[in-house]
């Protein structure tokens, strides 16, 4: 089964602060990419940052970084220097080639409180 | 360049009612993709059009739903009779690389702000 788990429905961080959300997922496929969505209040889900299954190294982005333990499926998100308008859901998800990277698996999301 | 642009961003029906949804992506991309969200839960794929092709649909719930993609562009989803289940977010998203990759790796959705339907 193809599953993804964000165990965090909801969390809060202060502003300037660092936070981390969880994201374990399921699959018997070798070749994948992982991601990190958010979606902002009212607004479209974007994409935060991505990682191939291949690669050891962890992505990071600017303020945002990866944890991704392959052995483990886990794949979780840091985010670095809060600020308010990281405000938003946030989407663990991933797909693989046997559907050619044309079907993705999300969680259920968390949402993300920066509070001032 | 436009986003997804998806409409209406709220519809409210009255069960067994009908509701047209509609997506325009970003224009040259080929591939378009219908994903819903239940309330609270983890958001789940529908189908994936490849220009005017339906390339995998396994996702529809059932035959009250139903999606077109006329002339590669815009598309549209319908639900006929809507019941209380389908309530929930539904995400329109698009992206350009063919057979699921890009140059630089594996698809990127970029995805529309979502409708949103209640059924009462």
């Amino acid at each position: 089964a193809q599953t993804v788990t964000q165990s965090q429905p909801e969390m809060s961080v202060q502003e300037a602060e660092t936070v981390t959300l969880s994201c374990t997922y399921d699959t018997s496929e070798n070749n994948y990419y992982l991601f990190w969505y958010k979606q902002p209040p009212s607004r479209q889900m974007i994409l935060v940052i991505r990682q191939e299954a291949y690669k050891q190294q962890n992505a990071t982005e600017n303020r945002f970084s990866v944890n991704f333990q392959k052995a483990a499926k886990s794949f979780s998100l840091k985010i670095s220097d809060s600020q308010l308008g990281d405000t938003a859901m946030y989407f663990c998800a991933f797909g693989t080639a046997l559907y050619n990277f044309n079907k993705f698996y999300f969680g259920s999301g968390t949402k993300l409180n920066v509070k001032p | 360049e436009a986003g997804v642009t998806q409409f209406p961003s709220h519809s409210v029906i009255e069960k067994g009612q009908t509701v047209t949804l509609r997506c325009d992506p970003i224009s040259g991309h080929d591939n378009l993709y219908w994903y819903r969200r239940v309330m609270g839960k983890e958001i789940k794929f529908l189908l994936h059009f490849v220009k005017e092709s339906k390339q995998d649909e396994s996702g529809m719930p059932n035959n009250r739903f139903l999606a077109e993609r006329t002339g590669g562009t815009y598309s549209t989803l319908k639900v006929q009779p809507a019941e209380l289940e389908d309530s929930g977010v539904y995400f329109c998203a698009s992206s350009q690389g063919l057979g699921g990759k890009t140059t630089t790796g594996a698809n990127v959705l970029t995805f529309g702000a979502g409708s949103r339907l209640t059924v009462l």
